[in-house]
């Protein structure tokens, strides 16, 4: 079973300052998706960044980056320019690839709570 | 942009009641599921929906949860007797036909919050 780890349950940064959210994950896959999700106080699920595993390249979304390490199943966020509308709790999620289904669940760890302080 | 919607976007019932929580996935979308997360905790996995049957399901999903898509619009989620441990906000989300990393994107609703008295 694949697990997802995020192990700061909270953080908090200065606004304009960057800050890295970490995730690990544990799985015997070889082909897979990452994500970071966003939940602000609505508990609306907004979608950050994505990644495939078979990529090297890390994802970039305008100030949302990632730091994927396959060999260390590591996928850790950057936020740079830190806003006061990144506040949040940000979940960091799992997807393997199945081929008979094409999609599957999302595994998500426990989340971090992310305060942006002006 | 097209979204995924959720009615009702607050449910109270009694425990024991039925209840039934309607989604509307985005109109071209083939793959359906929910999500349950308990206040404080962790979004978990319900189960996957796909060419009108259950495709995966989590130890969650026990003979009281069921699914189903009764038109080409609405996927609900019925909860036949609800207890107390039930409350919390349900997501449905759905996602595309295969193809490209776009494909496997979830597109998450709104949620409703279902609270067990």
């Amino acid at each position: 079973a694949q697990t997802v780890t995020q192990s700061q349950p909270e953080m908090s940064v200065q606004e304009a300052e960057t800050v890295t959210l970490s995730c690990t994950y544990d799985t015997s896959e070889s082909n897979y998706y990452l994500f970071w999700y966003k939940q602000p106080p609505s508990r609306q699920m907004i979608l950050v960044i994505r990644q495939e595993a078979y990529k090297q390249q890390n994802a970039t979304e305008n100030r949302f980056s990632v730091n994927f390490q396959k060999a260390a199943k590591s996928f850790s966020l950057k936020i740079s320019d830190s806003q006061l509308g990144d506040t949040a709790m940000y979940f960091c999620a799992f997807m393997k690839h199945d081929r008979r289904f094409n999609n599957n669940d999302m595994r998500f760890g426990a989340g971090t709570r992310l305060t942006v302080k002006p | 942009e097209p979204e995924v919607t959720q009615t009702p976007s607050h449910q109270v019932t009694q425990m024991g009641q039925e209840v039934i929580l309607r989604c509307v996935p985005i109109s071209n979308h083939l793959y359906f599921y929910w999500y349950r997360q308990i206040l404080g905790q962790k979004v978990e996995f319900l189960v996957s929906f796909y060419n009108n049957e259950i495709s995966e399901k989590s130890e969650i999903f026990d003979d009281q949860f069921s699914v189903e898509r009764p038109d080409g619009s609405n996927f609900t989620l019925k909860i036949r007797s609800t207890k107390l441990e039930d409350s919390a906000m349900y997501f449905c989300a759905s996602s595309p036909r295969s193809g490209g990393l776009l494909s496997y994107e979830q597109y998450f609703g709104p949620g409703t919050r279902l609270t067990v008295t």
